[in-house]
């Protein structure tokens, strides 16, 4: 049972470039969350997305960033006109229920450095 | 002030040593997360506590709720065991689907 998945595991962009990273959750879960770990800060939340809805983008910054969790395949976060300061490690969590107890299994994270 | 404090920031252990690392919290709680993190960053769940004591191997994890903190102790530590230790709280106070992270805490044991 392969956990999660999320690719690539390095990415590096130029400025004003899209990244999107890919997030597969573990088989039978249908809630996904996205958090950055910007250098020497702790995690942050993004983005909690069910399939085809968005639950909370609570944490998402309000410009260039947009996240979906589609019906077939798996979650994207996309970022769109990439600067320096997006340069972080991306982590994608996967849970099967909402309940406040679901256990959370994480993704190894993508590392998007913005040159 | 965050609304996760860790302590120590740093720790460093000689192996076999019992460690312990803190977490104090200032919101309601419904859960409370004790996640490790390599170097290469890969991030593990270790435990998941709402009241009480879990122990998984050389890992004790404890929660009082009435002081809002808890407590991560690792028996007989092993150089394997250095890594970065994060506690995260899922509070009923902000949103029901968010994690709030501490800073983490850097353990290293030497052996």
């Amino acid at each position: 049972n392969a956990g999660v998945m999320q690719n690539p595991r390095h990415l590096v962009r130029r400025r004003g470039q899209e990244a999107r990273l890919r997030c597969s959750p573990m088989k039978g879960h249908s809630h996904v969350y996205w958090y950055r770990q910007l250098p020497e800060e702790g995690l942050k939340f993004m983005v909690y997305l069910q399939k085809e809805n968005i639950i909370d983008e609570s944490g998402m910054p309000k410009e260039r960033f947009s996240a979906e969790f589609p019906k077939e395949g798996p979650s994207i976060l996309r970022i769109q006109q990439v600067v320096r300061g997006d340069s972080a490690a991306y982590f994608c969590a996967s849970s099967p229920r909402t309940a406040d107890n679901s256990p959370l299994h994480f993704g190894n994270g993508t590392r998007l450095t913005v040159t | 002030k965050n609304e996760v404090e860790q302590s120590p920031q740093n720790l460093t252990a000689q192996e076999g040593e019992f460690i312990t690392i803190n977490c104090s919290y200032s919101v309601g709680i419904s859960a409370l997360h004790w996640l490790q993190q390599h170097p290469g960053g890969g991030i593990v769940s270790l435990f998941m506590l709402s009241s009480g004591k879990k122990k998984h191997g050389r890992l004790i994890a404890t929660i009082n709720i009435q002081e809002k903190h808890s407590s991560l102790h690792i028996t007989a530590s092993h150089p394997r065991d250095s890594a970065v230790y994060i506690c995260a709280v899922r509070s009923w106070e902000t949103s029901g689907s968010r994690l709030t992270f501490g800073e983490g805490t850097q353990l290293t044991v030497n052996p």
